[in-house]
């Protein structure tokens, strides 16, 4: 059981947003800043956004963060067949001194 | 381009201990916290433990009392040691630059640890 609530799956056409929410509490999402991965088939997890709703270099502006109270969100615009991945929200936990993730969300490009 | 590249046996049996080690190039492993994160088979991510290049460490409460991260920064790599193994902790174990806060920008490939007589 993860600490951060996703839902399993998520999915979309080529072109259309898609949502990926991230809920937790007061302890982590709450008080600290949200992260999100992408994780590729048989790849390691690569960062996506930091600090809420920042983009590393590199990261095109179709992927875009959003947090508010003890929720976040990753929305994904124009959604392209190389979007089909594995998406994990994580945060610092003020309880667990520690970081929690997500349990992820498999985007399907239909 | 800082690249981590994760060492050590793939198959473990129940009971003994678990070792692998992070070998970091392309930069020093000075100034930042390295982590160490698993994920089972088909789940999600789990985050063990980080160390900072000086020496402290701090540990998933889930896990403390079974694992020690330790790091060299003669040979630029850190390592991790999960005793008491059982099939619950077979995984692809990866390695990461990060801070503290779960900012994790540079990770190993990943490697597949099973645990099994």
């Amino acid at each position: 059981q993860s600490v951060l609530t996703q839902p399993p799956s998520a999915s979309g056409t080529p072109g259309q947003r898609v949502t990926i929410s991230c809920s937790g509490s007061s302890s982590n999402i709450g008080s600290n800043y949200l992260y999100w991965y992408q994780q590729l088939p048989g790849t390691a997890p690569k960062l996506l956004i930091y600090n809420n709703n920042q983009r590393p270099s590199g990261v095109p502006d179709r992927f875009s963060g959003s947090k508010s109270g003890t929720s976040a969100s990753l929305a994904i615009s124009g959604l392209r067949s190389e979007d089909e991945a594995d998406y994990y929200c994580a945060a610092w936990d003020d309880s667990l001194s520690g970081p929690v993730f997500g349990g992820g969300t498999k985007v399907t490009v239909l | 381009q800082v690249q981590l590249q994760e060492s050590g046996p793939g198959l473990v049996k129940p009971s003994e201990t678990l070792s692998l080690t992070c070998t970091v190039s392309g930069g020093s492993i000075s100034s930042y916290y390295w982590s160490w994160i698993r994920q089972p088979p088909g789940k999600g991510l789990e985050w063990i433990g980080y160390i900072y290049y000086s020496g402290n460490a701090n540990y998933n409460p889930s896990l403390k009392r079974r694992v020690t991260i330790s790091v060299d920064p003669s040979k630029n790599q850190f390592s991790l040691e999960l005793n008491s193994v059982t099939a619950a902790d077979t995984a692809v174990y990866y390695c990461a630059r990060g801070q503290i806060q779960p900012y994790f920008d540079f990770w190993g490939q990943g490697t597949l640890v099973t645990v099994s007589s």
